[in-house]
């Protein structure tokens, strides 16, 4: 039972574009949401997080945004540059379960010049 | 930052093998540490919660006599996978959450265990 899901498994963008992953969700009791990004063979590494309390958080060149309704979530990178190609995996914790992380499947972005 | 390191990066013996992997936080204690298995092209899936000082609490599915999970100190804690066949092949991530920090999760850089 995938949880947490990434529907796109690649997703390729020019650089100086937006790039705009998806993530969605289907246990309500999730409130808190990061983003991940991860190399070949090293671990991921924190993005950016966003609480249910709100809809969008901001840093830098990333932004998160979330609708709850929805039980989606996004993650928007502008302007995309080469370094950013990676995998990017979301994750959802449920406060108060010392942060066990569920993780989505990926989404293994390339940014082409 | 916080730190979060893992050894060894690449393991690759036979099977029957026991293989002891360790995970340490070089800059912070963590009394919590979480240790997970990726399959290639999937998803980071958590294993089991290693808790210092007692008992580690497992997910549904995993072995815990197949897993062996030590957190002795409050910077070190170890994964044994015990009696290691091909099936166990899988990356292993370990990662620990320092307590006096609002950011979440810090995460080693994984081992790659390969069983022949």
């Amino acid at each position: 039972d995938q949880q947490v899901k990434q529907n796109s498994p690649s997703l390729s963008v020019q650089e100086g574009r937006i790039s705009i992953l998806n993530c969605d969700y289907t246990n309500s009791m999730f409130d808190y949401f990061l983003w991940y990004k991860k190399y070949p063979a090293e671990g991921p590494t924190f993005l950016i997080s966003i609480s249910s309390i709100k809809d969008k958080n901001e840093d830098g060149r990333f932004t998160v945004f979330l609708n709850k309704s929805a039980k989606h979530l996004s993650l928007h990178i502008v302007p995309s540059q080469p370094g950013d190609s990676a995998v990017y995996f979301c994750a959802a914790s449920v406060t108060g379960t010392a942060s066990k992380l569920t993780f989505g499947t990926g989404t293994r972005l390339q940014v082409t010049l | 930052g916080a730190v979060v390191s893992q050894h060894p990066s690449r393991v690759i013996c036979k099977s029957g093998t026991s293989v002891k992997i360790e995970c340490r936080s070089l800059d912070f204690q963590a009394t919590t540490m979480f240790w997970y298995r990726q399959f290639p092209k999937q998803s980071l899936m958590l294993m089991a919660t290693s808790n210092e000082g007692s008992k580690a609490t497992y997910e549904q599915g995993v072995e815990k006599d197949k897993f062996l999970i030590n957190h002795a100190s409050l910077t070190l804690s170890t994964l044994t996978v015990t009696s290691a066949h091909p099936e166990d092949s899988s990356f292993y991530i370990c990662s620990a959450r320092d307590p006096e920090q609002s950011q979440p999760q810090h995460f080693g850089d994984g081992t790659r265990l390969s069983i022949l």
